[in-house]
Formats: C-alpha cells, sequence, structure tokens
C-alpha cells in the first residue's frame, strides 16, 4: 500500500542548532512531494514542494528538502532553527495518477531557547 | 486576497444535534477536501470532491454529510450519528489537471467541541 513515514513523532532542538525532518514514502514511482507546517490552532502552510526538475528545493522561513529517489525519501532541513519554528511538519505524497495525496503522520518540532 | 475561509473558528454542538461547518474558496480550484485532525494524530480525509454535484467518501465518511452545489463552497455536516465528533477539521482545495491532484491549500480550521 501506498503510504509515508514520518520517523520521528517529536524533534526536540536548541536555537540556532540545524535540524532534520524524515520523511520516506513506499514506493519509487513517479511522485510530486510536499511538506507543510502547522502552527497551534491554525491550518496547514505550504513550505515546499517537489514536482519535477532540481532534487534540493528552498522553500519559505530558510527551509529546503531533497528528493533522493533511490531511498524513497524528502527529508526537510534548516541550518538554523528559531523559537518561532516551533510547530508541527507535515510531509505528504501524491503517486502521479493515483489521483491522491497522502500525509504523514506529521513531526512536532520543538526549538528551545 | 485569494484563499480558503472557514467558519466558524469554534463550534459547540450539543448531544443529538447536527451542525454544519463551512468552507468557502475563491481560488478557482476545481478539487475541495475535508479532513478531521485529532491530538497528536495525523490528518485523516472524511470527504472529497473532484467537481461541482459530486463527492465521495474518504477514510472515515460515517456519521458525516456533504454537498457541492458551488464550485466555491463544500460545507461539512457532522450529524448525530458521529458519537466523537470533538477535534479540529480542516477544509482544503486543489486544482485538478489531466495528471490528477495538484498542491493543497488549506483554510484555517474550525474547532468543534461538544457540550
Amino acid at each position: 500500500a501506498q503510504s509515508v513515514t514520518q520517523l520521528d513523532s517529536q524533534v526536540p532542538v536548541f536555537e540556532e542548532a540545524p535540524v532534520e525532518l524524515r520523511c520516506n514514502y513506499s514506493s519509487s514511482v513517479s511522485v510530486y512531494l510536499f511538506w507543510y507546517v502547522q502552527y497551534p490552532n491554525q491550518g496547514l502552510q505550504l513550505l515546499l514542494k517537489y514536482l519535477s526538475g532540481s532534487t534540493l528545493v528552498k522553500g519559505i522561513n530558510g527551509f529546503e528538502a531533497e528528493f533522493n529517489k533511490s531511498q524513497t525519501s524528502f527529508h526537510l532541513r534548516k541550518p538554523s532553527v528559531h523559537i518561532s519554528d516551533t510547530a508541527e511538519y507535515f510531509c505528504a505524497v501524491i503517486y502521479t495518477g493515483g489521483f491522491k495525496t497522502i500525509f504523514g503522520a506529521g513531526t512536532r518540532l520543538f526549538v528551545k531557547a | 486576497d485569494g484563499g480558503i475561509t472557514q467558519s466558524p473558528k469554534y463550534l459547540f454542538r450539543k448531544e443529538g444535534q447536527n451542525v454544519t461547518l463551512s468552507c468557502e474558496q475563491n481560488l478557482n480550484h476545481d478539487a475541495m477536501y475535508w479532513y478531521r485532525q485529532d491530538p497528536g494524530q495525523g490528518l485523516r480525509l472524511i470527504y472529497y470532491s473532484q467537481i461541482v454535484n459530486d463527492f465521495q467518501k474518504g477514510d472515515i465518511a460515517e456519521g458525516y454529510s456533504v454537498s457541492r452545489e458551488k464550485k466555491e463552497s463544500f460545507p461539512l455536516t457532522v450529524t448525530s450519528a458521529q458519537k466523537n465528533p470533538t477535534a479540529f477539521y480542516l477544509c482544503a482545495s486543489s486544482v485538478m489537471t489531466s495528471g490528477g491532484e495538484e498542491t493543497q491549500y488549506f483554510g484555517p480550521g474550525t474547532r468543534l467541541l461538544v457540550l
């Protein structure tokens, strides 16, 4: 079955440290990939997306992600986090031709001073 | 401003009561979706609609109903049959292309609480 796995449910990190949030999907067929951020009591906001082209995708708020087809991964990274990055992050995938967006369970990033 | 609006922000339901959550978009998107989010859990798809006057059940449709009479609007009714309705409800929309679905954009959400 097609699925998305976010390997860490919570990631605590100190301010100004680098962070990587991991995402793997289940199939190597053609995919579109997304990362969303959700602040408390708000909807999801698109951070970045990969549809085709360069495997390194840059998004808003200094985040970037790299599409790795051989490892079926799309990990999200930021070189230096801020307190304001504390939020929940969702990875999502569309298997092209499959029509449906599949969301991961989310990773809660907690940035400490 | 283009976007998706949901109302109300908070909604209280009495036992046995049906309540309707509003979702409106002015992005001219074909497809619209309703998700339920519970604490510590991801998104679960309730219903979706790819075109006006058509909709399909998602993974947890029981106790919910929808309509899609206009492209801009996709209201969700939480019926009395839904025994555990307390959750955060998110509406989303996306463009439909020949290749299928495209990027989903989300509204701000409605929190439903049971009195």
